[in-house]
């Protein structure tokens, strides 16, 4: 079965720091991967997502991933974090085929906290 | 605007009581999706939908009930043998795997 692992679940940053959010993941086949935010008591909103072709993905908001096969990982970036950034990041996967459907796997999520 | 409309926004049960949360969407989307969420845990899926009148559990579907009556609404009952109901609840739609939208979410509390 697969499985995704975010190693921390709580991240607290400077205003304008560099952040990296880890996230690694158990699947056989290649995944789909995704990174989702969720402000408190919201929905979630997609950041990005990976399906084949260029490792290093762009998403909204100044993010980045990159897939690495080798270590199966697929961790999140921004070179400069704002104070609105503040949030919960969920790291997730669904099967690129079979019977799957779409439905995706979440990882625990990392809570963001940042600091003025 | 299309989107995905959850309701209500919170909700309150009684021991012993059954509850349904809506979810309605008008993406045009096949696939629907409730999903449990609770601290530390991420999100957990209850039941999921690919066609009309047609569903299959989750991970988690023990306590659970759905109908697709309507390609726009998947509708979530919380029955009373659902031990530890409390939680916040999202629903999602899609086409296929390419993306998920998501609700706003319902929190739900036993009182």
């Amino acid at each position: 079965a697969q499985s995704v692992t975010q190693p921390d679940i709580h991240i607290t940053v400077s205003e304008g720091a560099s952040l990296e959010l880890r996230c690694n993941y158990s699947y056989g086949a290649t995944p789909y991967l995704f990174w989702y935010v969720q402000s408190p008591g919201q929905g979630l909103q997609l950041l990005l997502k990976y399906f084949s072709g260029d490792t290093l993905v762009q998403g909204i908001k100044g993010f980045e991933a990159e897939f690495k096969r080798s270590q199966s990982s697929f961790n999140l970036r921004k070179p400069s974090v704002h104070w609105s950034d503040a949030a919960e990041y969920f790291c997730a996967v669904v099967d690129a085929g079979g019977t799957s459907y779409g439905k995706l796997t979440f990882g625990q999520g990392t809570i963001l906290t940042v600091h003025p | 605007d299309g989107g995905i409309t959850q309701s209500p926004k919170y909700l309150f049960r009684k021991e012993g009581q059954n509850v349904t949360l809506s979810c309605e969407q008008n993406l045009n989307h096949d696939a629907m999706y409730w999903y449990r969420q609770d601290p530390g845990q991420g999100l957990r899926l209850i039941y999921y939908s690919q066609i009309v009148n047609d569903f299959q559990k989750g991970d988690i579907a023990e306590g659970y009930s759905v109908s697709r009556e309507k390609k726009e609404s998947f509708p979530l009952t919380v029955t009373s043998a659902q031990k530890n109901p409390t939680a916040f609840y999202l629903c999602a739609s899609s086409i296929g795997q390419v993306k998920a939208f998501f609700g706003q979410g319902t929190r739900l509390t036993v009182v």
